[in-house]
């Protein structure tokens, strides 16, 4: 168990819908990532908060959007599903931005259908 | 893009030892050198890090080229419960954990 709680665990809705999903970062974590790994891809960066402010942005899309809140937790927002958005959804947590390692949640999978 | 190549597969016997090569030839002074896991679908899991002297922990060592370029990845004892990708990620100070394809270890029985 590496700390990280991520709710729902699976997640299936249509085209067109709006999902949000829900990291809990281990107890004084502040750092918050966020990945996707679909079926042929490996898993992609998509954005890291630090206690609360957008430190930096990957290949996320403009349909997505995330936010961390003053609890530490944080949510990924995916709207306007396509099909091709099934995927894994993992967090992880880190202590800061210093060098020491991040923890990794089991992750969400979503299936659109 | 990742900072590192890895061979994309290995094979080990179980109860040898996995040696786990990894190429970063760009690294800069600050960055660390990371090691991940996945197994299956399951969330990555954390192995070991280190900056430049060798390290060792209860799941695994990492040994360092003296001059940074490459590492390897040590699991004494392999188990076929070892048998997952292996990432090797390098990173510096507020920079993201950036996954390459990393090598898919069997542990074959």
């Amino acid at each position: 168990d590496s700390g990280v709680t991520q709710t729902p665990k699976h997640l299936i809705t249509a085209t067109g819908q709006r999902v949000t999903l829900r990291c809990s970062p281990r107890s004084g974590d502040l750092s918050v990532y966020w990945y996707q790994q679909s079926l042929d891809q490996g898993l992609q960066f998509l954005i890291h908060y630090y206690n609360g402010e957008e430190r930096a942005k990957g290949n996320i899309l403009e349909r997505f959007s995330a936010q961390q809140f003053p609890d530490l937790h944080s949510e990924l927002n995916l709207s306007s599903l396509e099909l091709g958005d099934s995927a894994l959804y993992f967090c992880a947590s880190s202590v800061g931005q210093e060098n020491t390692e991040a923890f990794f949640g089991q992750g969400t999978r979503l299936t659109v259908v | 893009d990742a900072k590192t190549t890895q061979p994309p597969s290995m094979d080990c016997a179980e109860g040898r030892a996995a040696n786990l090569p990894c190429n970063h030839s760009t690294i800069s002074g600050n960055e660390y050198v990371y090691w991940y896991r996945q197994i299956h679908s399951q969330g990555p899991q954390y192995i070991i890090h280190g900056l430049k002297n060798n390290e060792t922990n209860e799941m695994a060592s990492l040994i360092i080229t003296e001059d940074r370029k490459s590492s390897t990845l040590i699991l004494p004892h392999a188990t076929l419960r070892d048998t997952a990708v292996y990432y090797c990620i390098v990173k510096g100070y507020g920079q993201n954990f950036v996954f390459g394809p990393g090598t898919r270890l069997s542990v074959l029985p």
